[in-house]
């Protein structure tokens, strides 16, 4: 079983300055994670995600995720935010084998809001 | 339509009153996903369906929850004998083959039972 610890439930920043969401997971087996993202009045989408490789992800609207084995963690950042960046971010984990590998355990969430 | 449709995207109840939520998945999407959200909680895992296969229901919280899938089209999540901690937001996301790589979320139904 995983688990997934999503430390700030609200990240308020200015416009253009960097954050981060920091997000560490528990797994006694191999991982896939990933961030999934909420707009206001929309359904979650997915950011991006780390299944093997380059442990350096990148989403296409500037966010990127480090995935650190050691410190099992998958912290979200980005350099400069915009408002248009305003919504609730998602950690969430899965096994990477086994029988029940398409269950996806999240995190409680983390209000970005980004203001002017 | 697109996207994973979800109807009512609202719902009151009264306690004891049975409710029945529905699902739209993309087309061609073999894998169907309930999820429930509570205030402040994360997404919890409700139910897995997946082509033809047995579905997992081994998130649902109780005898009062079950749910079912027409082949890979419409779910329906059904609560028997609501009671007030079933008030959350209900989430079904779909994907296409069961890798779970890759969810698309419909925007929810949000109950309220009071």
């Amino acid at each position: 079983a995983q688990s997934v610890t999503q430390l700030d439930s609200q990240v308020p920043v200015f416009e253009e300055a960097p954050v981060e969401l920091r997000c560490n997971y528990s797994s006694s087996v191999s991982v896939y994670l990933f961030w999934y993202v909420q707009y206001p009045n929309q359904g979650l989408q997915l950011l991006l995600k780390y299944l093997s490789g380059s442990t350096l992800v990148k989403s296409i609207n500037g966010f990127e995720a480090e995935f650190n084995k050691s410190q099992t963690s998958f912290h979200l950042r980005k350099p400069s935010v915009h408002i248009s960046d305003t919504a609730e971010y998602f950690c969430a984990v899965r096994g990477s084998s086994g029988g029940s590998n398409y269950k996806l355990t999240f995190g409680k969430g983390t209000l970005l809001t980004v203001n002017p | 339509g697109a996207g994973v449709s979800q109807s009512p995207s609202n719902k009151v109840t009264e306690k004891g009153k049975d409710v029945e939520l529905r699902c739209d998945p993309i087309s061609g999407h073999t894998a169907l996903y309930w999820y429930r959200q509570r205030l402040g909680q994360g997404l919890e895992f409700l139910i897995y369906f997946q082509g033809n296969s047995a579905p997992d229901k081994s998130g649902l919280p109780s005898d009062r929850f079950s749910a079912e899938r027409t082949g890979e089209s419409v779910s329906t999540l059904t609560i028997q004998r609501t009671q007030q901690e079933d008030s959350a937001v209900y989430l079904c996301a779909s994907s296409f083959g069961g890798s779970g790589e890759k969810l698309f979320f419909g925007s929810g139904t949000q109950l309220s039972v009071l």
